[in-house]
């Protein structure tokens, strides 16, 4: 299964854009990029996919770069309330694979 | 409310007391699957169902059993459960298999063994 590598951590101040990355280097033509974040004490959330094109919807954007080897997660303007682990996905079969994601902390 | 719901949210148990966490949607989706989440490792996937009567692995489904008798409901069944079980469950669906459809997740169900 193809892997994804993110930051262990990232620091953000509240109402600042967030931009997390994501290297999947070994993505083939058929894997889709899905996003999910888990706030504490709380399930999964999903966040995003795309394929090819960048992508937006009412909680972030997604840029996808050209050879499709890595990826951006846009927070346009971090919230208290985005402080979560997020997790970059590659997902071409019946299952999610998660890996060990980014620890996104976000400052007042 | 559309959502997911497990039961129990916490358990505590002892090693080779069989024990069932019964996980719900009220969404219609045909796919439901169990994960687990432990420190360090992330989520991983036990069982998978694309459809009533249909049930799969994931990658780590020893010592876990499941059913789909039922579109709603996808428990999960240790039936003589160890310390190595000790872990976050999470229970998720979605629509349909495959690519376009986000899953949706429960609350979670953290599990001692003893």
């Amino acid at each position: 299964d193809a892997k994804t590598t993110q930051p262990n951590s990232m620091e953000s101040n509240e109402e600042e854009p967030v931009h997390l990355p994501c290297n999947h280097s070994t993505i083939s033509g058929t894997d889709y990029i899905h996003w999910y974040r888990q706030l504490p004490s709380q399930g999964p959330e999903y966040v995003i996919h795309g394929l090819t094109s960048n992508v937006n919807n009412r909680m972030a954007s997604l840029a996808i770069a050209e050879d499709r080897k890595s990826s951006t997660l846009i927070l346009h303007r971090a919230t208290l309330r985005d402080a979560a682990v997020y997790y970059c996905i590659l997902f071409n079969t019946d299952k999610l694979i998660f890996g060990t994601g980014t620890r996104l902390q976000v400052f007042p | 409310e559309a959502q997911v719901t497990q039961n129990p949210r916490y358990l505590i148990t002892v090693t080779g007391k069989k024990l069932t966490v019964t996980c719900s949607q009220n969404m219609n989706h045909e796919y439901m699957s169990w994960y687990r989440q432990d420190p360090g490792l992330g989520l991983r996937q036990i069982y998978y169902s694309m459809n009533v009567e249909v049930t799969d692995k994931g990658d780590v489904p020893e010592g876990y059993k499941v059913s789909r008798k039922e579109k709603r409901n996808f428990p999960l069944i240790l039936e003589s459960p160890s310390p190595n079980q000790t872990s976050l469950y999470f229970c998720a669906s979605s629509l349909f298999r495959g690519l376009y459809n986000e899953q949706f997740f429960g609350p979670g169900t953290r599990l001692t063994v003893l």
